[in-house]
Parts: C-alpha cells; structure tokens; sequence
C-alpha cells in the first residue's frame, strides 16, 4: 500500500519569499511521484513529476522538487512566490500495473501575503 | 486539443436519489479515473477504466459504479444518494501506458445532495 503525508496544512508566506512545500511518502515497491495545484472551484493541475532519472525535476511556474529516497521524501520548493500562487497543493504517488491510480497527500494551502 | 470536460458542472440531489456524472477524455486517451474530493476527507480514488473494462476500485460501496464507452468517454453513477456523498467529483484521463501513466484532469462535478 502507498500513502502520502503532506506535513503542513496552511503556509503563509510574504510575497518574493521563497516556500517549501514538505511531501513525504510510503511505499513498498518503486512509485512515481506528482505535484498538483489545484486553484479555487478548478480541477487539478500537473506542476512536475519524478517518474526516473535526475532527483531535481523542475516544473512549471517556476516550481521544483527533489526526490530523496533514503528520506522518502519529494519536497516542492519555489525560490521567490508571487501571489498568483495562492492555491491548494497536492503531492501525489501511483505504481504501475493495476496500482497506476494516483494517491494523495491532504494537501497544503500556500498563501502568499502582499 | 481539448482538456478533459465533464458534465454537468453543479448537480443537486435529494437523498435517496441516483446520480449520473460524465466525463469525456482527452482524445487518444484510453483511460479514465474517478476521485472524490469530499470536504475534510481530501482526494479520494474511486474507479479507473481502460479499454471499456474497469481495472480497479477505490474502497467505496458498490452503489458507486461506472462505466467507460467504446468512444472511451465515462460516467460514474452513484445510487442511494446521501448527505455524505456531498463532494466534488474529478476525472482525469491518461495514455493508459504500463508505465507511469500522466494523469490530466478535468474541472469536476459538484454534488451536493440535500
């Protein structure tokens, strides 16, 4: 079984400040693993993916992340937000074969602050 | 190209009722997953289909049941309707490959049931 543990709930942040946004994760066998953010009243949008490779995978807006698999963790780091980037993040893993569904952290509110 | 579309976009129900969502994938893409996003309980998976069969299911009751059609467009139906399947609903459609299988999703059915 995999599970996702998204250690802080709210994250309140002054504009231009950089954020990091902590994931940490279980699993049993190799996982691939996601960044979703997801604006009020939307759906979820892809921000980066570690699927193999490289352990600092860069998305969109500016965002990056580092997988860690002695420490199980894929923390999502922005060097300076604006405030555009208020919104709901959520780090998510899935496996392969009949596991490909995606599982998820319970998010975290980033708010960035004028 | 056109991004995953589900319908309708608001659906109010009263209890005891049946609900019909429906969910159309990006074109090419043979697979369709269902969540739940319900207040408090975070993002929860429900179905996943490929190739018109149903491949796995999240830890919900059986009166959550769907189906995906030859076109591979889907719709999730939830009978017996009660306050507790309040919630917004997201599909998201993907490749369908063996491999990690990128998940895009579409903006969600609100249900509210009364």
């Amino acid at each position: 079984a995999q599970s996702v543990t998204q250690l802080d709930s709210q994250v309140p942040v002054f504009e231009e400040a950089p954020v990091e946004l902590r994931c940490n994760y279980s699993s049993s066998v190799s996982v691939y693993l996601f960044w979703y953010v997801q604006y009020p009243n939307q759906g979820l949008q892809l921000l980066l993916k570690y699927l193999s490779g490289s352990t600092l995978v860069k998305g969109i807006n500016g965002f990056e992340a580092e997988f860690n698999k002695s420490q199980t963790s894929f923390h999502l780091r922005k060097p300076s937000v604006h405030i555009s980037d208020t919104a709901e993040y959520f780090c998510a893993v899935s496996g392969s074969g009949s596991a490909r569904q995606l599982t998820f952290g319970s998010g975290t509110q980033l708010t960035v602050l004028p | 190209e056109a991004g995953v579309t589900q319908s309708p976009t608001h659906l109010i129900k009263t209890r005891g009722q049946q609900a019909t969502l429906r969910c159309s994938p990006i074109s090419g893409h043979t697979s369709v997953y269902w969540y739940q996003q319900a207040l408090g309980l975070g993002l929860q998976f429900l179905l996943w289909y490929d190739e018109g069969e149903e491949r796995n299911r999240g830890n919900f009751p059986p009166r959550f049941s769907g189906r995906q059609f030859p076109n591979y467009s889907s719709e999730l139906n939830v009978n017996a309707l009660e306050l507790e399947d309040s919630a917004l609903y997201l599909c998201a459609s993907s490749l369908g490959q063996a491999g990690a299988d990128e998940q895009f999703f579409g903006p969600g059915t609100r249900l509210t049931v009364l």
